[in-house]
């Protein structure tokens, strides 16, 4: 299998400007994670889906941020207006019924 | 609440000298335990897994015992190599009542020395 496949691997951009991030997670798998990586915080989950519906959102930092999942190989999470702050490496990573979760190489994004 | 807490890094050791990172859980239910590895610039890759108590996860020269009664899953290695420098995330995921958690440790760093 391919793995989970992320979009773009790395983004620079400006304050301001919306961001959209992109993952295809593993056929068959019916679960989908978007996490953030930062130095300061760690690993930190953001969002969850099951069967394409989003069932915990609370990591979500705020309203800037949204997450679909429109079918069962495609989720975007988006960013606007984005900030400084937002500078992370985002990872989509999915799973079969609740095993073991399959990470992304993970989006580095740069908000300058 | 559920959680899990790993050791404090960085751990840095010689070539060839053992290993062994802290982790221990709290939890509500039965969960299963992971180790994930991530090299620099990827992303989290599964090491091993256990998923009762008792049960031994190995990869790679890697292991870890789940052990119930200290609620301990410590990762170890009789041997390490230079390749083996990463950060280490002891994870958990537990299903209750219809909740689901997958909570990762805050990782640890390990730099191993020629």
């Amino acid at each position: 299998d391919a793995g989970v496949i992320q979009s773009p691997r790395h983004e620079v951009t400006e304050m301001g400007q919306e961001v959209t991030l992109r993952c295809k997670p593993i056929s068959g798998h019916d679960y989908l994670f978007w996490y953030r990586q930062t130095m300061m915080r760690g690993l930190e989950l953001l969002i969850y889906f099951n069967n394409n519906v989003p069932i915990d959102d609370s990591g979500m930092p705020e309203d800037r941020f949204s997450a679909k999942m429109p079918n069962a190989s495609f989720s975007t999470l988006k960013i606007q207006p984005s900030e400084p702050r937002d500078s992370a490496v985002y990872f989509c990573a999915s799973s079969f019924s609740l095993n073991t979760i399959y990470f992304g190489e993970g989006s580095w994004l740069t908000v300058v | 609440g559920d959680s899990v807490t790993q050791m404090e890094g960085p751990v840095t050791l010689s070539e060839e000298a053992f290993l062994t990172i802290n982790c221990t859980y709290t939890a509500t239910g039965y969960p299963s335990l992971f180790w994930y590895v991530q090299y620099p610039g990827e992303g989290l890759q599964l090491l091993l897994k256990a998923t009762k108590a008792d049960d031994k996860g190995s990869n790679k020269g890697f292991e870890a015992t789940y052990r119930k009664e200290t609620t301990s899953f410590h990762l170890e290695k009789g041997s390490v190599q230079v390749s083996d420098s990463a950060v280490y995330f002891c994870a958990l995921s537990l299903s209750t009542s219809g909740t689901y958690k997958y909570i990762f440790g805050t990782g640890t760093r390990l730099k191993v020395l020629a």
